[in-house]
């Protein structure tokens, strides 16, 4: 059983679109990330949600909003794509979250982003 | 923020050979995390381990937290080893938060 998924795996598209990237864990966990992983591996925390609540925006442009419909599900939604959106996204769950980050954290296959 | 860096970031090995991945950061930690990216990019959890030592299979772990560093040991290489090893740690001040650092790139030849 696939534990955090991701769809879709590949996405193309051209710049000024809005896409959609989605998550869901099947863990039970209470918190959910996303990640990104530009083109030299460097990977960076994006937003952090606790029980469909937010916890952390790393300074990540308002063109970018994650929505949580229910704690097994944190979606991503990208507006007006630039080039520079290129990169890998990778979504995360823990169990807890707010006790100072004291948990595993399991990742999803990834979303590679390619903005033409 | 914290800083984490990670030596060597690139290692060429025999299969059969050892090898140790070092992780330094630069404050307190609550959280400290090896990830394995394979080559098809899949980040793979080896160790949760803010502290003392852990082993699995071929592979073991030793944090030593006041003095800000991580090893990571593999031993008997094989080529499915290959990959990218990441270390991540969280700090005690932000809940969930992993810094990552950029990565060991390791290459194992027949």
């Amino acid at each position: 059983d696939t534990a955090v998924s991701q769809t879709p795996k590949y996405l193309v598209t051209q710049m000024g679109n809005d896409k959609s990237i989605k998550c869901e864990q099947n863990l039970g966990h209470d918190t959910m990330y996303w990640y990104k992983q530009d083109s030299k591996k460097f990977l960076k925390i994006m937003f952090s949600y606790n029980n469909k609540e937010f916890i952390i925006n790393e300074t990540v442009p308002n063109r970018f909003s994650p929505k949580s419909p229910d704690k097994a599900h944190l979606n991503l939604h990208i507006n007006s794509l630039e080039l520079g959106d290129s990169a890998v996204y990778f979504c995360a769950s823990s169990q807890g979250g707010l006790a100072g980050g004291q948990e595993t954290q399991y990742f999803g296959p990834g979303t590679r982003l390619l903005v033409l | 923020g914290i800083q984490v860096e990670q030596s060597p970031p690139d290692l060429i090995l025999q299969e059969g050979a050892n090898s140790t991945l070092r992780c330094n950061f630069s404050d307190s930690v609550n959280n400290l995390q090896w990830f394995h990216q394979n080559p098809w990019g899949q980040l793979i959890n080896l160790f949760y381990i803010p502290s003392g030592t852990k082993q699995n299979g071929r592979l073991s772990a030793t944090t030593v937290a006041t003095e800000r560093y991580s090893l990571l040991y593999i031993s008997s290489s094989q080529t499915t080893d290959s990959g990218v090893y990441f270390c991540a740690v969280g700090d005690t001040g932000t809940a969930s938060k992993l810094t990552f650092g950029t990565g060991t790139r390791l290459q194992v030849t027949l």
